[in-house]
């Protein structure tokens, strides 16, 4: 079974530039997650999706982050514009239904803003 | 508010037993987890703990206390490619709100021959 894939794997861009990551969660995962995960840090939750509906987007900075989830598979990440403290992992994970507690994360997108 | 705290380094010896501790305080408990994580990878889920007590799976176990707002992940018979960070994580449900899993900075783990 294939697990959760992200793309890409590292991007190096200037800041005010914008960036979009990409996630494609395992297969009848109806819960999907966007964090954010700084060095020596532990994963920050940005936004969760129940399907289609954005359910929890409370940490996800509005004026210049936002998330798709279009058809209720595939997700993505904007930044717009990028600014130099965006750097980070960016990690997506999905689950079965519900939050469970055991996700299953991709192996991210590193972001560097210089 | 939420708080999870749990030592940055530790070193142990290939083949011996380490404890990685974990102290939380959340608004509306709901489980603890515990998540291996190579650098450079993923994190990968390794245990989960509701109720008090021990819950054990191969070379590791987890406990839980909520009484006392603490955990601790044990590695027995340490094996070089148990190097790795080891993050804990608690599921928190605040009042009228969704579960929500908050994960503490974790434990970076060297395993030395």
């Amino acid at each position: 079974e294939a697990g959760v894939v992200q793309s890409p794997r590292y991007k190096i861009i200037e800041k005010k530039q914008p960036v979009a990551f990409w996630c494609n969660p395992i297969s009848g995962h109806n819960t999907l997650y966007w964090y954010r995960q700084n060095l020596g840090q532990g994963p920050e939750l940005l936004i969760r999706y129940e399907n289609e509906e954005a359910v929890d987007d409370s940490q996800l900075p509005k004026d210049r982050f936002s998330a798709e989830r279009l058809k209720g598979v595939d997700s993505t990440l904007k930044i717009q514009p990028a600014e130099l403290g965006d750097s980070a992992v960016y990690l997506c994970a999905s689950s079965l239904w519900g939050d469970t507690g055991e996700l299953f994360f991709g192996e991210g997108s590193r972001l560097t803003v210089l | 508010g939420q708080n999870i705290d749990q030592p940055t380094e530790m070193t142990a010896t290939e083949g011996a037993i380490v404890q990685i501790n974990c102290t939380y305080q959340t608004s509306g408990f709901n489980g603890l987890f515990w998540y291996q994580q190579h650098a450079g990878e993923a994190p990968t889920f390794l245990s989960y703990n509701v109720l008090d007590g021990l819950e054990e799976k191969g070379r590791f176990s987890s406990f839980l206390s909520r009484s006392k707002g603490y955990s601790y992940l044990l590695l027995k018979e340490l094996q070089m490619k148990d190097s790795a960070s080891y993050l804990c994580a608690v599921r928190d449900k605040p009042h009228g709100g969704y579960n929500k899993l908050i994960f503490g900075a974790g434990t970076r783990l060297a395993v030395h021959p």
